[in-house]
């Protein structure tokens, strides 16, 4: 079975960093791309960044382009994502996404619970 | 970007009547290896989005059979048969045939 777990969320200021984790279990996390995704209270759902299986890959949503990084640790099963310049618009729940594909992002077949992230002074 | 407009913004439904959604995309969908990346996700209260429909008429593990997609190029549809108590919750399209990937703007789904 399939389990996602975010973590890493929180209250951080503008301009700071927070890095968010994602622990996956159930399927080999290494031959499968991974995502963030976010969605900002009361709104919808926003891609924000893709990583193919071996990690050497990857897409990012100009809205954070320079200042997020996506990366994954294979050996621990673990998806990561490191916010860094952070603006209240980036207040949002972030998802984790497994991707059904190994080679291409094309979408999302399980989600985790979510790590909300809240940037304000 | 390619964008999806989903329509109605709203939809009340009374129980056991049918729904249907439809989602419109900016861009031809079909993607050069032939598949069509068109997908249906929803979202009830206070949970995480599920995916209910993969490129667009292949229903998930565990769906019911009362939903069903259909559609080809940009034109889209997720039909709910006859409509229960737990389909109530937002509803989204999403495309990853081009990057970066993006979602309709959702359909919230309530009961009369």
């Amino acid at each position: 079975q399939v389990h996602l777990v975010e973590s890493g969320g929180g209250v951080v200021q503008p301009g700071g960093s927070l890095r968010l984790s994602c622990a996956a279990s159930g399927f080999t996390f290494s031959t499968y791309g991974m995502h963030w995704v976010r969605q900002a209270p009361g709104k919808g759902l926003e891609w924000v960044a893709y990583a193919r299986y071996d990690g050497n890959y990857k897409r990012c949503a100009d809205s954070v382009k320079g200042r997020f990084t996506i990366f994954r640790d294979n050996s621990k099963n673990t998806l990561f994502l490191q916010m860094n310049s952070l603006r209240a618009e980036d207040t949002a729940v972030y998802y984790c996404a497994k991707d059904p594909d190994t080679l291409m992002g094309t979408g999302f077949d399980y989600w985790g619970q979510g790590t909300l992230v809240t940037v304000s002074s | 970007d390619v964008v999806m407009t989903q329509s109605p913004l709203s939809l009340p439904v009374t129980l056991g009547q049918p729904a249907s959604i439809s989602c419109r995309s900016s861009q031809s969908l079909v993607y050069s290896d032939g598949n069509t990346y068109l997908h249906w996700f929803q979202q009830r209260p206070g949970q995480s989005p599920r995916r209910l429909i993969y490129k667009v008429s292949n229903r998930d593990s565990g769906v019911p059979d009362r939903f069903s997609g259909s559609g080809s190029d940009t034109d889209f549809t997720l039909k709910i048969s006859r409509v229960e108590a737990e389909d109530v919750g937002i509803y989204y399209c999403m495309q990853g045939t081009h990057w970066p990937l993006t979602f309709g703007g959702g359909t919230k789904v309530e009961i009369k």
